[in-house]
């Protein structure tokens, strides 16, 4: 059982906008604004889309943005493209004992 | 652009030691203030924090594999490794080596697929 809680599958029509939730606890999510997550193509590793709740690596689309309320983060892309179809997954800090706990993972549907 | 790439056997048996290494190129493994982290994935337990390890070899291991866990580095040939003892079924997944810091992670190896079976 994943530390944080996804939704398993989401879909969007191309243009629309959707979002994925990611709930943990007051240990991880909650405590920290340490928040990050993952798109994953088949084959592929991860790819960092978003740190730190809001945050965009260089290169990475402002269609993808990040937001955080409580113990539950949430991820949001705009304007949906068909590449966008992967699996996504969240992270978050949790202490020097746990440097990271992830998300069981979405699979995103266009 | 840094690049990370997992070398190790694909196939070990049960009860035996894992050992993976991963080898960091386009920057030094000594420098900054990063992480270096191995995590696994296999379709039963998804995506998996195993441990991570400083400069200076200062190291932490997720709790539940704590036991099993010790890692390495070798900074004369920018290189750090794991090794993964009393191997079973369960730990069949591919292992990824990455830099990272608090809570994410941001340069990955492509993976390397190991498989635990007699």
């Amino acid at each position: 059982q994943s530390a944080l809680t996804q939704p398993a599958s989401v879909s969007g029509s191309p243009g629309q906008s959707i979002t994925i939730s990611c709930t943990g606890s007051s240990s991880d999510v909650g405590a920290y604004n340490h928040v990050s997550w993952y798109q994953q193509h088949p084959g592929k590793a991860p790819k960092l889309i978003i740190y730190d709740v809001n945050k965009w690596p260089s290169g990475v689309s402002n269609r993808f943005s990040g937001s955080k309320s409580g113990n539950t983060a949430s991820l949001t892309i705009s304007g949906l493209q068909a590449e966008d179809e992967a699996d996504y997954y969240c992270c978050s800090y949790a202490g020097s004992r746990v440097f990271g706990v992830f998300g069981g993972g979405t699979k995103l549907t266009v | 652009q840094v690049l990370l790439q997992e070398s190790g056997p694909g196939l070990v048996k049960p009860s035996q030691t894992l050992s993976l290494t991963c080898t960091v190129s386009g920057g030094s493994i000594s420098s900054g203030s990063f992480y270096w982290s191995w995590i696994r994935q296999s379709a039963e337990r998804g995506l998996e924090w195993i441990g991570r390890l400083y400069t200076g070899g200062i190291t932490s291991y997720s709790p539940s594999l704590k036991s099993r866990v010790s890692m390495s580095v070798d900074t004369s040939k920018n290189q750090f490794s794991l090794e993964l003892k009393s191997l079973t079924a369960a730990d069949t997944a591919v292992y990824y080596c990455a830099r990272g810091d608090w809570g994410y992670f941001d340069h990955w190896g492509q993976g390397a697929l190991v498989t635990v079976s007699s």
